[in-house]
């Protein structure tokens, strides 16, 4: 069966540090990636999706970065951290193909504070 | 642009009722649908998915689309405490695209 890691957990940083979160899927080849995230009270924004190695496309333009540098491996960068980053992050697959017929997985999620 | 809409809310229905979800979107040509669940603090999860005009039902959740009226619904029978969460629909509208979702309602299931 096909399962999606993530992590850390929890993750509490200073503004303008670095960060990096990464995302693995299993038991699936050639999957659909995605990162979301989430403020308090508030719907998911997505930020990045990625449809192959190397391929990414931004929907958010700020300081964050993506990359997927294996297929079932995908990892959301700053360089410097903003107070305005704070929120739950999400971690997205889908079964790649044109029309998405069975949703998506989310990972369990990362809370990041920036203080 | 393609957008998901629905009632924050809150919905709050006694236990045992029936709480009834919206969502409405803005394209026509728009091909499959989801509703998801999230739990405070956890992440979303997907409860029901929908394609054909129609009722589709599962347990105690049945989903409703209206392709005409481009409007799809989720209706949760015999509403458990347990129930209480944000309900996220989501719509695949067409090529290679992401799923648009919409902002949650918030459903409240009093005991």
């Amino acid at each position: 069966s096909q399962t999606i890691h993530q992590w850390p957990a929890t993750l509490v940083q200073p503004v303008g540090s670095p960060l990096s979160l990464e995302c693995t899927v299993e038991g699936t080849s050639n999957p659909n990636l995605y990162w979301y995230r989430q403020a308090a009270g508030r719907g998911l924004q997505l930020l990045f999706y990625s449809v192959g190695i190397g391929q990414i496309s931004s929907e958010v333009p700020q300081n964050l970065s993506a990359s997927r540098p294996q297929d079932r491996q995908f990892i959301l960068s700053s360089k410097k951290l903003l107070l305005s980053d704070s929120g739950f992050y999400l971690c997205a697959w889908s079964v790649r193909g044109g029309r998405i017929i069975y949703g998506y997985t989310f990972g369990s999620g990362t809370r990041l504070t920036v203080v | 642009q393609k957008e998901v809409e629905q009632n924050s809310g809150p919905l709050s229905v006694p236990e045992g009722a029936i709480a009834s979800l919206n969502c409405t979107y803005s394209d026509r040509v728009s091909q499959s649908f989801f509703w998801y669940r999230q739990y405070s603090g956890k992440s979303p999860e997907l409860i029901m998915s929908i394609y054909s005009n129609g009722d589709k039902e599962d347990g105690r959740f049945t989903a409703q689309l209206n392709k005409a009226s481009q409007y799809v619904s989720l209706l949760i029978r015999d509403s458990q405490p347990s129930d209480s969460a944000t309900y996220l629909c989501a719509v695949y509208f067409q090529g290679n695209t992401p799923l648009v979702f919409g902002k949650g309602t918030r459903l409240s299931v009093i005991a």
